[in-house]
């Protein structure tokens, strides 16, 4: 069965740094056709993709928060972690990985399953 | 950046009422779309993927059409834990995007 499930600080303070864990099980980060996204939702609004790192290390990150994100992986561990720099209240929301997928022979960014979220609330 | 935008943001709907959400890309995306159903304090669950193909354990009443810029996702009749929000999101290239959703209501 495969899971993800996401760690990290519930509440980060304005202009901190933000450490989220992703940690996979029923799959391995070394599959040279599996990937993993952080993708975020603010309440109440459509889920925004934040980052993807491909099984060889390859990143791709959204590009107006490219210059905050970066993201890297523990393969031995099986995590993938995403660090956002510089945290603002507009930040607030719930932090998700999820795993892309290999589909008739494409590298396919569709995502099933997805980790249940955390809540990270900006605030002094 | 792929701009998706969705249709209607709102529709109420009565149990075995025919649901028809679109979906519009900002440029051509051939087939790489994917449907999502996400209810409250759940992530958002995988129905449909490659604009056309259901995702296994997904009920038949889901299906979705469409390729290029317009796309659907119809409900053929609706169910009561069809209640939710739906979103689209293209999966042609780099930055993904997702369309800004449709809630279900019940009328």
């Amino acid at each position: 069965q495969v899971t993800l499930k996401e760690s990290g600080p519930v509440l980060v303070k304005p202009t901190e740094t933000l450490t989220l864990t992703c940690t996979v099980s029923g799959f391995s980060l070394s599959n040279s056709r599996m990937g993993v996204s952080w993708i975020r939702q603010s309440p109440g609004k459509a889920p925004e993709w934040l980052a993807h790192i491909f099984s060889n290390d390859e990143k791709s990150y959204n590009t107006s928060l490219r210059s905050r994100l970066t993201i890297s992986k523990d393969t031995y561990k099986s995590q993938v972690v995403l660090t956002m720099t510089n945290m603002d209240p507009v930040d607030t929301a719930t932090y998700s990985c999820a795993r892309s997928n290999f589909w008739s022979g494409y590298y396919v960014f569709w995502f099933d399953p997805w980790g249940q979220g955390t809540l990270v609330t900006v605030s002094s | 950046d792929i701009q998706m935008t969705q249709s209607p943001s709102s529709v109420s709907a009565s149990v075995g009422d025919r649901v028809t959400i679109t979906c519009r890309a900002s440029q051509g995306i051939a087939s790489w779309l994917a449907w999502y159903q996400q209810k409250p304090g759940k992530a958002p669950k995988l129905l449909i993927y490659a604009a056309s193909n259901l995702q296994s354990g997904v009920p038949s009443r889901f299906s979705g059409s469409g390729s290029g810029t317009d796309f659907t996702l119809t409900i053929s009749s609706l169910q009561p834990e069809d209640f939710a929000i739906y979103y689209c999101q293209q999966a042609s290239s780099f930055p993904l995007t997702f369309g800004g959703g449709t809630k279900v209501e019940i009328k």
